[in-house]
């Protein structure tokens, strides 16, 4: 079964940092490209970061650029966003997604909560 | 950065009804477009790519056309499990973005 888990979220303080990862399964890892995607309280979906298969290739949206960093680790099947100089505006349900070739966002994880609050 | 906008924001239909949704491009995308739907709680589900490809597993009462700015999400036969928030998303360029998302409730 093809499968995405995400862990490592949590309640962290403004200017805190937290390290997510996206434990992946049922698949060959090395070779997909790999998204971060949220979902803030009361707000809709926003594509965050991609990493390319060989991590050759990272892209970042406006609003973390700087302070978040996208990377995997293959042999491990380990997709990681390190998060850093938190602010309240990052508190999300934070998701990784397969990036499929044809059929993009193909597979999601399930998500997991990240609290950013004194 | 492409911005993409949808319309309405949000819809009430009837059991057994066809609503269509609307996602404009703020510039020429092709048919890079993905359709996404997302109940509370839930992963985000991939309904469509490719503006109009159905993905595997998803019922043919969904189904997606459109190129370049105007693109269009249509549920046929709408049921009480299709209420859900439906977002569109381009992936032409970096970054990617998504539309702000149309709430679809059951009557």
């Amino acid at each position: 079964e093809v499968r995405l888990v995400e862990s490592g979220g949590g309640l962290e303080q403004p200017g805190g940092s937290l390290r997510l990862s996206c434990a992946a399964s049922g698949f060959t890892f090395k070779t997909y490209n790999m998204n971060w995607v949220r979902l803030a309280p009361g707000k809709g979906l926003e594509w965050i970061s991609y990493i390319s298969s060989s991590s050759s290739s990272v892209y970042y949206a406006d609003s973390v650029k700087g302070r978040f960093t996208i990377s995997r680790d293959n042999a491990k099947n380990l997709l990681y966003l390190q998060m850093n100089s938190l602010r309240a505006e990052d508190t999300a349900v934070y998701y990784c997604a397969r990036d499929d070739l044809y059929e993009k966002f193909k597979v999601w994880g399930q998500g997991i909560l990240v609290t950013v609050s004194s | 950065d492409i911005q993409m906008t949808q319309s309405p924001s949000s819809l009430s239909a009837s059991v057994g009804d066809r609503v269509t949704i609307t996602c404009r491009a703020s510039q020429g995308i092709a048919n890079y477009v993905a359709w996404f739907q997302h109940k509370p709680g839930k992963a985000p589900k991939s309904l469509i790519y490719a503006a109009s490809s159905l993905q595997s597993g998803v019922p043919s009462k969904f189904s997606g056309s459109g190129s370049g700015t105007d693109f269009t999400l249509t549920i046929t036969s709408l049921q009480p499990e299709d209420s859900a928030t439906y977002y569109c998303q381009q992936y032409n360029i970096y970054p990617f973005t998504f539309g702000p998302g149309t709430k679809v409730d059951i009557k």
